[in-house]
């Protein structure tokens, strides 16, 4: 149980465009979702909090206006990179938290990889 | 600032021995929990400890608190090529909140 799926796995996209991840909880419902970037042998880097139907809540120094979360119902949230640039290719993993799952614990997705040329 | 700091930070041992890792936090925290990544992966849970335990074991794993040192530690017991992966300790966020702050991660090889 506690499944956590993230779609694309991988994604290159022009720099310029927007690029949308999406992280969904198969098997419970997910009232918080949470946003990492992971650079390359380097530890999770939480961007954001996301509660079912509210808005997210940033962690300093993250653009909100850049990296849009939207957690429109209680199994899927999603990470907009808008007009993404180079310097955002990186490790997106996403985890959810909830009623039915042990609510200590997060259980993260497969992660999604940007890369922006 | 960095909550859960591990070390080593790399850690390289044979297939059969033991593999201990180091997990040093600097707040009060009610549990910590340890979590597993394979390169290019999610983070897989471990397991988590609570405040008030001492020692909790799992399988092969066996994780320690010393909550008047603020540390903790894993130990993988007769360890396996498939146990190379990067470990993680995470704590509660501030105030006890539902975020998790992870350390920096020990990788660990094992050598078949």
């Amino acid at each position: 149980g506690a499944v956590v799926s993230q779609h694309p796995s991988r994604v290159i996209c022009k720099s310029g465009t927007s690029v949308k991840i999406e992280c969904r909880s198969l098997d419970f419902q997910a009232t918080t979702m949470f946003w990492y970037r992971q650079f390359p042998k380097k530890s999770l880097m939480l961007m954001a909090t996301s509660n079912e139907g509210s808005k997210a809540t940033y962690e300093q120094g993250v653009e909100k206006d850049k990296f849009l979360i939207n957690h429109a119902s209680l199994t899927l949230s999603t990470l907009t990179v808008t007009s993404a640039h180079p310097e955002d290719s990186s490790f997106y993993i996403c985890s959810a938290s909830g009623r039915t799952a042990t609510q200590e614990t997060q259980y993260f997705g497969p992660g999604t990889r940007l890369l922006v040329l | 600032s960095q909550q859960g700091e591990e070390d080593p930070q790399a850690l390289s041992i044979q297939e059969g021995e033991n593999a201990t890792m180091n997990c040093s936090y600097k707040t009060s925290i009610n549990n910590l929990q340890w979590y597993r990544q394979n390169s290019g992966r999610g983070l897989v849970h471990l397991i988590l400890i609570r405040s008030n335990e001492r020692e909790k074991h799992s399988g092969r794993l066996r994780v320690t608190l010393d909550t008047s040192k603020k540390s903790s530690s894993l130990l993988i017991t007769a360890s396996r090529a498939a146990d190379t992966a990067s470990y993680f300790c995470a704590t509660p966020g501030e105030g006890g909140s539902e975020k998790l702050v992870f350390g920096k991660g020990t990788k660990l090889t094992v050598n078949p």
